[in-house]
């Protein structure tokens, strides 16, 4: 079952613009993760906010975190066609495993 | 390269066949976790250890399928008697986490994709 529904399903973007992916979750949470994933790759991680965080930082990245709203929202600032990919969000509620998302599928067009 | 991996990459059987895939995990890390992922959708859990003892299992996956990791190393999914609807891409990742019951990140592996005609 996935827990993670995030929005949009996909996004198309010129190079150097910013695209912000969002999550929405249903239980409460230890922490949240973001992770990219190409095509027929693994997944990697990208960032981990934890549920007493409210943003985070990594690079290019920036995640927001609002255990109120149970949202998420992962911001990559000016992009570059090497971020197509696809992105997920997974969270941790029960210390054990992590439940993902559907996924943002995003193309930065050059 | 000491990340995880996973063999094979690709897998062809035919309807009722059973198939089992090997995964190698980072080496100091005790937990290891196995997921589905079918095109278009993210990574379903299945089910993960903790060293050789197995934690948990998707109230999902039927009974056809069984994982081991018996050394509390490698591990390895089985899938018997094998149908259309499992073809999928299985993804197998590990972690270390701190002391607690928090999640770490996942390392996974590329995967081993299944195709069931």
């Amino acid at each position: 079952s996935q827990q993670g529904e995030e929005d949009p399903q996909a996004l198309s973007i010129q190079e150097g613009e910013n695209a912000t992916m969002n999550c929405s979750y249903k239980t409460s949470i230890n922490n949240l993760q973001w992770y990219r994933q190409n095509s027929g790759r693994g997944l990697v991680h990208l960032i981990l906010i934890r549920s007493n965080e409210r943003e985070k930082h990594s690079g290019r990245l920036r995640v927001t975190l609002d255990t109120s709203k149970k949202s998420s929202s992962l911001l990559i600032t000016a992009s570059r066609a090497a971020d197509t990919a696809s992105y997920f969000c997974a969270t941790d509620s029960q210390g054990g495993k992590l439940i993902f998302g559907q996924g943002t599928e995003l193309s930065v067009k050059p | 390269d000491t990340g995880v991996s996973q063999d094979p990459r690709h897998k062809i059987t035919k309807r009722g066949q059973n198939v089992t895939f090997r995964c190698d995990p980072i080496s100091e890390h005790n937990r290891l976790y196995w997921y589905r992922q079918t095109l278009g959708q993210g990574p379903e859990f299945l089910t993960y250890f903790q060293n050789e003892a197995q934690l948990e299992k998707s109230r999902l996956l039927s009974d056809r399928f069984s994982a081991e990791r018996p050394k509390g190393s490698f591990s390895t999914l089985e899938i018997q008697r094998t149908e259309q609807g499992d073809s999928a891409m299985y993804l197998c990742a590990s972690s270390h986490p701190p002391g607690g019951s928090v999640t770490s990140p996942l390392h996974f592996g590329n995967g081993t994709r299944l195709t069931v005609t």
